[in-house]
């Protein structure tokens, strides 16, 4: 089963708000990732935060990682039109070499 | 320091051709990996490459392969191309893939390359 799925899947926010936006996983995991997608771009690397961490900053980005819950969060406070985006979460699955990507949450901040 | 770079970027072919993008990592990287993105499917992990050799292959058909030469550079090539084949193919690189694997580090994406088959 893939691991990670986000929760809202769609957001739509005025700026200057916060965004949040969750991910679940079903197994234990050593890292969670969070990535950014603009419509027809990459992937671009936000956060990655380890199974020992449970919160990490980066700018107006704050993830939060409940391992005993198997989840994640992703705030975005004071929102701009410029993170409008969709926002994938991301696992190590079982240590399987790979990362298994969640469905995303697409973002939409008005202007 | 330059992205990753996917060639070509946009891509048109008809069922049963073949097809061959090309991802260049970012100077340094060694670690590529290629996914596979749809709409219905989200983010599918494909494979990855490191030194040159296969270290690991995600659910796909055989009609999907890989190769990655001594400069890091990977090439990736789908065969007898189906209608469901249409889609973004993303390349990721890192700088080494760790015991854990990619998940261990950022992976740093290309903006794909959109392949769509008639």
């Amino acid at each position: 089963s893939q691991q990670g799925e986000e929760d809202p899947q769609a957001l739509s926010i005025q700026e200057g708000e916060n965004a949040t936006m969750n991910c679940s996983y079903k197994t234990s995991i050593n890292n969670l990732q969070w990535y950014r997608q603009n419509s027809g771009r990459g992937l671009v690397h936000l956060i990655l935060i380890r199974s020992n961490e449970r919160e990490k900053h980066s700018g107006r980005l704050r993830v939060t990682l409940d391992t005993s819950k198997k989840s994640s969060s992703l705030l975005i406070t004071a929102s701009r039109a410029a993170d409008t985006a969709s926002y994938f979460c991301a696992t190590d699955a079982n240590g399987n070499n790979r990362l298994a990507f969640g469905k995303g949450n697409q973002v939409v901040v008005i202007p | 320091k330059a992205g990753v770079t996917q060639t070509p970027r946009y891509l048109i072919k008809t069922r049963g051709q073949q097809v061959t993008l090309s991802c260049s990592p970012i100077s340094g990287h060694r670690s590529v990996s290629w996914y596979q993105q749809t709409p219905g499917q989200g983010l599918q992990f494909l494979f990855e490459y490191f030194s040159e050799t296969q270290r690991n292959k995600g659910n796909f058909p055989g009609r999907f392969s890989g190769r990655q030469f001594s400069n890091s550079r990977s090439e990736m090539n789908v065969s007898t191309l189906e209608l469901g084949d249409s889609a973004l193919y993303l390349c990721a690189s890192s700088l080494t893939p760790l015991l854990g694997g990619p998940g261990d580090q950022p992976q740093h994406f290309g903006d794909g390359t959109r392949l769509s088959i008639l």
